[in-house]
């Protein structure tokens, strides 16, 4: 198993420009998440899905879309880059066994500099 | 809302040192407790866990117990080693409906040889 896997590792936009960071896991997970990690800042959750179909805001979604059409793909999407988006972008994976929370699983990241 | 709040960093440490990071919530049901670390250039990982009150997690000489008392989840380890250097995160999940984990600041830590 591959885990959690992002693409693409590092990229660099200009102001204005957009992008679209994917997302793929392989353990037949539920539950998916997008943080992004700034200094000082720990991780802040921008959006998440607890289904194929289905999305959710979180503490930071402005300027962020998601989609979940896959259950094992989870997209994040820049419309219009800003320098405040200068980040590192994290997804992770989770899932319920009998009602209980397990661990959510992380990927790589995503280093995104927008200039 | 929920919140976590640690120790603020960086912690240095000489090998060998033992360790506590501090962590403490705010939770408006009864919460899931984990910590996690990052090591240099990767994501998070699961450190350990515990899921009610008086639950010690544990895993790589690393220890956690879960006061409900004190609402505390503090990290200890009794000899750290160069190789612990890395980003700690404390983070609590309130079980109930679909809510994400809510994760601390983070603590770096550097162990020097």
């Amino acid at each position: 198993n591959a885990g959690v896997t992002q693409t693409p590792k590092f990229r660099v936009l200009k102001t204005g420009q957009s992008m679209t960071l994917l997302c793929a896991q392989d353990m037949n997970h539920e539950y998916m998440y997008w943080y992004r990690q700034d200094p000082g800042m720990g991780l802040r959750l921008i959006h998440y899905s607890v289904g194929e179909g289905t999305t959710a805001k979180g503490e930071v979604p402005d300027g962020y879309n998601v989609s979940r059409l896959k259950k094992q793909n989870f997209l994040l999407g820049l419309e219009s880059a800003a320098p405040s988006q200068t980040s590192v972008y994290f997804c992770a994976s989770s899932y319920l066994i009998g009602g209980a929370y397990n661990e959510q699983f992380f990927g790589p990241g995503t280093r995104l500099t927008v200039l | 809302g929920d919140s976590v709040t640690q120790m603020e960093g960086p912690v240095t440490l000489s090998e060998e040192a033992f360790l506590t990071i501090n962590c403490t919530y705010t939770a408006t049901g009864y919460p899931s407790l984990f910590w996690y670390v990052q090591y240099p250039g990767e994501g998070l990982q699961l450190l350990l866990k515990a899921t009610k009150a008086d639950d010690k997690g544990s895993n790589k000489g690393f220890e956690a117990t879960y006061r409900k008392e004190t609402t505390s989840f503090h990290l200890e380890k009794g000899s750290v080693q160069v190789s612990d250097s890395a980003v700690y995160f404390c983070a609590l999940r309130v079980d109930s409906g679909n809510t994400p984990l809510v994760f601390g600041k983070g603590t770096r830590l550097s162990v020097i040889a």
